[in-house]
């Protein structure tokens, strides 16, 4: 079975810094999708962040990047620019090809953001 | 285009009743998953369906839980005879498959379901 381990409960950073959330998973699948959500205070869960296992480039999305290693399967997410709004849990997700979307989630990251 | 709509977003119950909740998905999305999520955890997928069809369930989906999704719209997630366990935030996420392999869930708030 496929877990995702997420060892940090609780982050801070300061406004304007740069924060990494780290994720590690297991998984006997080659291809795979890894993904970071996020989830505020009004819990809806939105996509920050997709990479397909199989693209060696790492994705980016404006001000969030991730640096994903396959033969170490970890996956961790940089959050440049920190602004308030980022504060929320922050959960990784895994699936794997051809299972639809039935995401294996961690246990999530708490975001602070502090001025 | 107003989301994914729950209903209701908050439930408080007491052991051995029965409850149901509401998932609107975003209009045409074909496909609509059920997801459970309790204190300090991240969501667990629960089950989906694809337009009318409940295409998988989860082990975690006990004989207490049904989930329908009529003409495939709307979907409804019941629980019978609740369990203090049961209390829980469930998720609804919705999705557009069109033959594309890139996938993308639309998440609504939850629903909190409290068992006393």
């Amino acid at each position: 079975a496929q877990t995702v381990t997420q060892s940090q409960p609780e982050m801070s950073v300061q406004e304007a810094e740069t924060v990494t959330l780290s994720c590690t998973y297991d998984t006997s699948e080659s291809d795979y999708y890894l993904f970071w959500y996020k989830q505020p205070p009004s819990r809806q869960m939105i996509l920050v962040i997709r990479q397909e296992a199989y693209k060696q480039q790492n994705a980016t999305e404006n001000r969030f990047s991730v640096n994903f290693q396959k033969a170490a399967k970890s996956f961790s997410l940089k959050i440049s620019d920190s602004q308030l709004g980022d504060a929320a849990m922050y959960f990784c997700a895994y699936r794997a090809t051809g299972t639809a979307s039935k995401l294996t989630f961690g246990t999530g990251t708490r975001l602070q953001v502090t001025l | 285009d107003t989301g994914v709509s729950q209903n209701p977003r908050h439930k408080i119950t007491k052991r051995g009743q029965n409850v149901t909740f509401r998932c609107d998905p975003i209009s045409e999305h074909n496909r609509l998953y059920w997801y459970r999520q309790t204190l300090g955890q991240g969501p667990e997928f629960l089950t989906y369906f694809q337009n009318e069809a409940q295409l998988e369930k989860s082990r975690l989906l006990s004989d207490r839980f049904s989930a329908e999704r009529p003409k495939g719209s709307f979907s409804t997630l019941e629980i019978q005879r609740t369990e203090q366990g049961d209390s829980a935030m469930y998720l609804c996420a919705s999705s557009l498959i069109s033959g594309a392999t890139n996938e993308k869930l639309f998440f609504g708030s939850g629903t909190q379901l409290s068992v006393l």
